[in-house]
């Protein structure tokens, strides 16, 4: 699996627009990016994934330059509850049957 | 959408006792169940895998005779943490896949409290 690097941590305060970007140098070719959010004390929760180019949900937006070695999580706009940790996973897009393997992720402080 | 149901959400246990933690798939099977742990500030780390019907595959430093699986139907797996010890306390958290495209779904996660 892709190893993925990521801030640790990142401040905002609320109305911006945030960016965290992921590192995946050794990206391969079936690989997807999926990032995930997770609050204190709950799990993880699925926000977008994406192979190339840019994918937009009504959560976020994932950029993905052509080389894919790194992609940018956006979110436009936060809140004080967007306020979680960020994962960044890369792999192939299996049937599932493989644990995903979660980095040290981005832990995102949103001020008022 | 998926839906996991993990119970209980909290759970304070004498030390040397053993605690059994639920997850559910609600609204789809489960073919493969994940058991994750994770300590204050840190990220999820990998405990076990199940298929339904088979013996769970434990990753390595993991205890398979303390922390028993069992995932004896599509929509079960069960986690026991035997003769629990303090540094047993952690966040479980369970996901289930549907094996189709990307389907991973979490449980909200147990926090366990060995005392």
């Amino acid at each position: 699996l892709a190893k993925t690097t990521q801030p640790i941590s990142m401040d905002s305060y609320e109305g911006q627009e945030v960016n965290i970007t992921c590192s995946h140098n050794n990206i391969a070719t079936n690989d997807y990016i999926t990032w995930y959010q997770q609050f204190p004390s709950q799990g993880p929760r699925f926000i977008i994934q994406g192979y190339k180019t840019k994918v937009t949900n009504e959560v976020a937006s994932l950029f993905i330059p052509a080389d894919r070695k790194s992609s940018t999580l956006s979110l436009p706009r936060v809140s004080l509850s967007d306020t979680a940790v960020y994962y960044c996973l890369v792999g192939d897009r299996d049937t599932g049957r493989r644990a995903l393997t979660f980095g040290s992720g981005t832990r995102l402080q949103v001020q008022p | 959408g998926a839906v996991v149901s993990q119970h209980p959400s909290r759970v304070i246990c004498k030390s040397g006792t053993s605690v059994k933690i639920e997850c559910r798939s609600l609204d789809f099977q489960a073919t493969t169940m994940f058991w994750y742990r994770q300590f204050p500030k840190q990220s999820l780390m990998l405990m076990a895998t199940s298929n339904e019907g088979s013996k769970a595959t434990y990753e390595q430093g993991v205890e398979k005779d303390k922390f028993l699986i069992n995932h004896a139907s599509l929509t079960l797996s069960t986690l026991t943490v035997t003769s629990a010890h303090p540094e047993d306390s952690s966040f479980y958290i369970c996901s289930a896949s549907s094996g189709s495209d990307y389907g991973y779904t979490f449980g909200s996660g147990t926090r366990l409290t060995v005392v």
